[in-house]
């Protein structure tokens, strides 16, 4: 079975410093990984995929095999990244498309 | 373009009560699904379809139902709501399969649900 784990309910962190989000996943086929993003009063929305291999809005992600990790890390913390984050993993199969297994969620708080 | 929409976006039932939550999206997307997100347990796919007239069970699915008449159109219903169904509930759409989008979901804003 698939399992997603983002082990902190909860990030406090100053702005301008640096953030990670951990996500650890259980899975035994071949994964494709996601975080989403929820901002206060904004719908969930992707900020990005490992396939993509992008950074988005500074942040970025690594799939790593052999740890079974995706974290989530940006250098220097804004007050907007303030939000719930989410870790997702879903299969390449074809019968587990869009069926995707989410993480309990971060809440990231950036104080100024 | 309005992306996905759900109605309504609060509801308070009674114990017993049924209801419809409906979802709508003018993206022609193939894939349509309705999550609840609790605290502490993320988002759990409750029902899933891959098409028109198409259904399938998630991983929390018991207590619901749910009808794809329309490609546009997924609803979520509930035929007797009880106290362990408050939630907020989320539908969400993708491409479909054989297209590397079709694991990247655009979702709808919510609908938050009380059951006293």
């Amino acid at each position: 079975a698939q399992r997603v784990t983002q082990p902190e309910k909860l990030l406090s962190v100053f702005k301008g410093a640096p953030v990670e989000l951990k996500c650890n996943y259980s899975y035994s086929g071949s994964p494709e990984l996601f975080w989403y993003v929820q901002y206060s009063r904004q719908r969930l929305q992707l900020l990005l995929r490992h396939i993509s291999r992008e950074s988005i809005k500074g942040f970025t992600a690594d799939l790593n095999k052999g740890e079974t990790s995706f974290h989530l890390k940006k250098p220097f913390a804004q007050e907007e990244d303030s939000a719930m984050y989410y870790c997702a993993l879903s299969s390449w199969t074809t019968d587990s498309w869009g069926k995707l297994q989410f993480g309990a969620g971060t809440q990231v708080v950036v104080t100024p | 373009n309005a992306g996905v929409t759900q109605t309504p976006k609060f509801r308070v039932l009674k114990t017993g009560q049924s209801m419809t939550l409906l979802c709508a999206q003018d993206m022609n997307h193939e894939y349509m699904y309705w999550y609840r997100q609790d605290p502490g347990m993320g988002l759990r796919l409750i029902h899933y379809s891959v098409g028109e007239g198409t259904t399938a069970k998630g991983e929390v699915p018991d207590g619901y139902n749910v009808s794809r008449l329309k490609k546009q159109n997924f609803l979520l219903g509930l035929e007797s709501a009880a106290p362990s169904q408050t939630s907020v509930y989320f539908c969400a759409s993708s491409p479909g399969g054989g297209n590397s989008g079709a694991n990247v979901l655009t979702f709808g804003a919510g609908s938050r649900l009380t059951v006293l």
